[in-house]
């Protein structure tokens, strides 16, 4: 089984600050195949990138995804009151297709 | 548009039987694999099952292989998870997920299961 680690457990950032989201796998994943989702309180989660760097219709372009092999992250350039949530990560290269535990960003 | 809507979720003792639906809309139902996910109180997302469009790869997580079902009805647009011995950790929002290319793309709401006595 692929273990996702995602670090850190939770980021706290001001409105306009640069947000960066890491993703880590217990083994090589075929990056085609590695997305990012978000989820707000009381919402299901929403894609944000697939493919490791291909942003999902309509998310905006201050989302981006890079990495390869083991190491992905995910950037929010300049964070907007509505991006504070959870991130998750997931592989879909090999079953079971797992998630990362995620990674909260609140307000400081 | 496309709409996955969920129902089924229900109070159910535990060593109980509960089966999840997924009404399916907004796009050809029979082209696309489709999953299970679930999310326990306060925690992340954990995936569960995946089924192709013709049926014929079923993957399942090792926490519910042996215990849970996943099905489809194409003619019906409509995605199954048949649950038996229910456990307390069992207790969860299951969401049902289309599978686009090569991720989730679409989720519905979810249902909410609760195992307890």
């Amino acid at each position: 089984e692929i273990v996702l680690t995602q670090s850190p457990g939770t980021l706290s950032l001001s409105p306009g600050e640069r947000g960066t989201l890491s993703c880590r796998a217990s083994q090589s994943v075929d990056s085609s195949y590695l997305a990012w989702y978000q989820q707000k309180p009381g919402q299901a989660p929403r894609l944000l990138v697939y493919g490791a760097s291909s942003r999902a219709t309509g998310i905006p372009d201050r989302f981006s995804g890079s990495g390869s092999g083991t190491d992905f992250t995910l950037t929010i350039s300049r964070l907007e009151p509505e991006d504070f949530a959870v991130y998750y990560c997931q592989q879909y290269d090999r079953s079971p297709f797992t998630f990362g535990p995620g990674t909260k960003v609140h307000i400081k | 548009e496309v709409q996955l809507v969920e129902s089924g979720g229900d109070l159910v003792q535990p060593g109980g039987s509960l089966r999840l639906s997924c009404a399916a809309s907004g796009f050809t139902f029979s082209v696309y694999g489709m999953n299970w996910v679930r999310q326990a109180p306060g925690k992340g997302l954990e995936w569960l099952s995946y089924i192709s469009g013709g049926s014929s790869t079923i993957y399942y997580a090792d926490s519910v292989k042996g215990r849970f079902t996943i099905s489809r009805d194409n003619a019906k647009s409509s995605l199954y998870l048949q649950m038996y011995s229910l456990r307390d950790e069992d207790t969860a929002v299951y969401y049902c997920a289309r599978y686009g290319d090569r991720q989730i793309d679409y989720w519905g709401q979810g249902t909410l299961v609760t195992v307890s006595s």
